[in-house]
C-alpha cells in the first residue's frame, strides 16, 4: 500500500530559527515528490518538485532534498519568518504516464513560527 | 491570472440534508480534482476529470456523492444525503495538462460542517 509518513506531526520554532520537516514514503514506482504549504483555511500552495533523479531543490528559504534509495526527503526552512506558519504536506506521485493520478499526499507537519 | 475559485466558503448543513460545492479552475486547465480533507489528515482524491471525462472516481462514495463537469469548464460537487462523517473541507484543484500529474493548483476549500 503507497504511504506517506511526514514527521513531526507538529513543531513549534522561534522566528529567526531553521527547521527540518522529515518525509518518508513507500510509494512505488516514483514518480516525483512535492512539498505543498497550506495556510489555515487555505488550499495548498506548491513549494518544490523533485523527480527520481533529482536531490535537491530550493525555492527562496525552502529547500526540499530527496534520497530516493532511501525513499525520504526533506525540507529545510532557512531563518523562519511568522508567515512560514502553515501546514507542510509531501505529495508523492507513483505514475508518469497518462491516467488517473492518484497522488498520495502526507497528513502534513503543522509548524508554528512564535515572535 | 486568477485562481481556482471556490463557493461556497462555508457551509453548514444537518444530516441527511443535500449540498452542492462549486468550482470554477483556472482558465485554460484541462484537470479538475476534487479531494476531501478531514481535519488534520491530508487530501484525499474524490474524483478527478480530464475536460468533461472523468478518468477517476474509485474514492467517490457513489451512493451519496455525485460530480460533474459540463463543457469541461466548472464543476459541481453534490452530497445527498449527507452524513456527519462528511464533515471535511472540500478542495478543488485544477492543472493544465490533460494528462495530469503536473503540478495542481487548489482553491481556497469549502468547509463543510455535518450537524
Amino acid at each position: 500500500k503507497n504511504q506517506v509518513e511526514q514527521s513531526p506531526q507538529s513543531l513549534i520554532i522561534l522566528e529567526g530559527k531553521n527547521c527540518t520537516l522529515q518525509c518518508n514514503y513507500t510509494v512505488s514506482p516514483f514518480s516525483n515528490l512535492r512539498w505543498y504549504k497550506q495556510d489555515t483555511g487555505r488550499g495548498p500552495v506548491s513549494l518544490t518538485i523533485m523527480t527520481f533523479s533529482e536531490n535537491t531543490k530550493s525555492n527562496g528559504r525552502y529547500t526540499a532534498t530527496l534520497d530516493a534509495d532511501t525513499k525520504q526527503s526533506s525540507l529545510h526552512i532557512t531563518a523562519s519568518q511568522l508567515s512560514d506558519s502553515a501546514s507542510y504536506i509531501c505529495v508523492v506521485s507513483p505514475t508518469s504516464g497518462a491516467g488517473s493520478y492518484q497522488l498520495t499526499f502526507g497528513k502534513g507537519t503543522k509548524l508554528s513560527v512564535i515572535p | 491570472e486568477a485562481g481556482v475559485a471556490q463557493s461556497p466558503r462555508y457551509k453548514i448543513i444537518e444530516k441527511r440534508q443535500s449540498v452542492a460545492f462549486w468550482c470554477n479552475p483556472i482558465s485554460g486547465h484541462a484537470t479538475l480534482y476534487w479531494y476531501q480533507q478531514i481535519l488534520g489528515q491530508g487530501p484525499k482524491l474524490l474524483i478527478q476529470f480530464q475536460n468533461n471525462g472523468v478518468v477517476d472516481d474509485s474514492q467517490l462514495p457513489k451512493d451519496r456523492f455525485s460530480a460533474e463537469r459540463l463543457k469541461g469548464v466548472d464543476s459541481t460537487l453534490k452530497i445527498q444525503p449527507a452524513k456527519l462523517e462528511d464533515s471535511a473541507v472540500y478542495l478543488c484543484a485544477s492543472s493544465p495538462s490533460p494528462q495530469g500529474g503536473d503540478t495542481q493548483y487548489f482553491g481556497p476549500g469549502t468547509r463543510l460542517t455535518v450537524l
